[in-house]
């Protein structure tokens, strides 16, 4: 089955910086790659996500990119701001109504 | 739309209670999942649902976790006998047919003392 990696586990950027979280994925079937927030005590929420007929999304100061040959992808979060902070999960799927596989999440701290 | 709504938000039991956590998906969702979220494992798929269906329960850790869903509205997620080690946060979400991204419901922390 799917294995989803995830780096770093823990971020801490300045205010204004970029944030960069790597994940890579294990089944070559997989063609759909969503991230979602997670603020402490809430639901995870997506907040974008990716499928395999394009390399790269961008929606405002976050952007994902996804390499299918070496299996991976990766959330960009550009000029960063305190409620940026949260954890972040990947997932990766074969399809968009087949279960999630999602990575341990990466917690990402702006300091402001 | 509501949501996914999931009951109760917090739960607090005995070892050896049973547990029943509820799910109502967002209407024309016909996948459902259910999730368990620790620290150390992370979101765990414990199950999921087409069509009312169950279609894939291996995540279930052991056979004291059981799962239903009676209708196109309705889950439960139910733990007999619950064991300390069962307390997390348990989420529910819901899709439609050939959509994309979940829809995940607010959890309920189940603590099991």
């Amino acid at each position: 089955g799917e294995n989803v990696e995830q780096h770093p586990s823990t971020l801490s950027v300045q205010e204004g910086d970029s944030a960069v979280i790597k994940c890579t994925y294990s089944d070559s079937a997989s063609n759909y790659f969503p991230w979602y927030k997670q603020e402490l005590g809430k639901r995870p929420q997506l907040i974008i996500d990716i499928r395999s007929n394009v390399g790269e999304k961008k929606d405002q100061r976050i952007a994902v990119t996804l390499n299918k040959t070496a299996k991976h992808f990766s959330l960009h979060i550009t000029e960063t701001q305190p409620e940026d902070s949260a954890v972040y999960f990947c997932a990766a799927s074969d399809s968009g109504n087949t279960p999630l596989v999602f990575g341990k999440g990466t917690r990402l701290s702006v300091i402001a | 739309d509501a949501g996914v709504i999931q009951s109760p938000r917090h739960e607090v039991t005995e070892m050896g209670q049973e547990v029943t956590l509820r799910c109502k998906p967002i209407s024309g969702h016909n996948s459902l999942f259910w999730y368990r979220q620790t620290m150390m494992r992370g979101l765990e798929l414990l199950i999921y649902f087409n069509n009312n269906v169950p279609i894939d329960d291996s995540g279930m850790p052991e056979d004291r976790f059981s799962a239903k869903m009676p209708n196109a509205s309705f889950s439960t997620l139910k733990i007999q006998p619950s064991e300390p080690r069962d307390s997390a946060v348990y989420f529910c979400a819901s899709i439609i047919g050939g959509g994309f991204g979940y829809t995940f419901g607010s959890g309920t922390r189940l603590t099991v003392v």
